[in-house]
């Protein structure tokens, strides 16, 4: 089926241990994005890219670094967790949400860092 | 920078009547995006409407349709004729370039 894939779809890490988070999607879309959600926020942009070969910060950088490896695929890195990273990561593509193609979603990430 | 505000935390409405959720927004671009999206309990995020700050007429699709007013800064979206499906978190949004800034959500309670 057509869509975002995210994996893992649940991690435990203790804190100060690294982890990527991996993002692939098929439907050709030029644009990705890693949202963070936590309770009673609504979703926080961490990074975007808006075309392959570019990377943009989002509303909430620190702490993580993205890779667009292609036009499929956009990593997250947490290179030392912190239990504030604690949360449930989206991954989302976009043809192009300025000319109001909505975002495709992947399932989540549920992460807790001990 | 953009914001997108949603003052109701959680809302309820019986089955089968209308319900309007608030979504208010604020930016400095002359031509943005907005957008709703649904979080049923599941988790997954489902796109459910778009409105372009040059669009005239307000957008619909099917029971859904989005109340624009633009001088009020303002983009509800309202769901016609609620089942009990509808029940979930409901997300406003709003575009410039192709960042993406979510409010906090509402919560939407269909009661039978």
């Amino acid at each position: 089926n057509a869509g975002v894939t995210q994996t893992p779809k649940f991690q435990v890490l203790k804190t100060g241990q690294s982890m990527t988070l991996q993002c692939a999607q098929d439907m050709n879309h030029n644009s990705m994005y890693w949202y963070r959600q936590d309770p009673g926020m609504g979703l926080r942009l961490i990074y975007y890219s808006a075309s392959e070969g570019t990377t943009d910060k989002g509303e909430v950088p620190n702490g993580y670094n993205v890779s667009r490896l292609n036009k499929r695929e956009f990593s997250l890195r947490l290179e030392s967790a912190a239990p504030s990273q604690t949360s449930v990561y989206f991954c989302a593509s976009s043809e192009n949400p300025e000319e109001g193609y909505g975002y495709t979603f992947g399932s989540g990430t549920r992460l807790t860092v001990v | 920078a953009q914001k997108i505000t949603q003052t109701q935390p959680g809302m309820f409405v019986q089955e089968k009547e209308a319900v309007t959720l608030d979504c208010t927004y604020d930016t400095s671009d002359q031509s943005y995006g907005l957008f709703w999206y649904k979080q049923p309990s599941s988790g997954e995020m489902i796109f459910l409407i778009y409105q372009g700050s040059y669009d005239e007429q307000n957008a619909t699709e099917g029971r859904y349709s989005l109340n624009f007013q633009k001088a009020r800064k303002s983009a509800n979206l309202v769901i016609s004729a609620s089942q009990l499906g509808d029940s979930a978190m409901y997300f406003c949004a709003i575009t410039g370039g192709f960042k993406t800034i979510f409010g906090a959500g509402t919560r939407l309670f269909v009661k039978a």
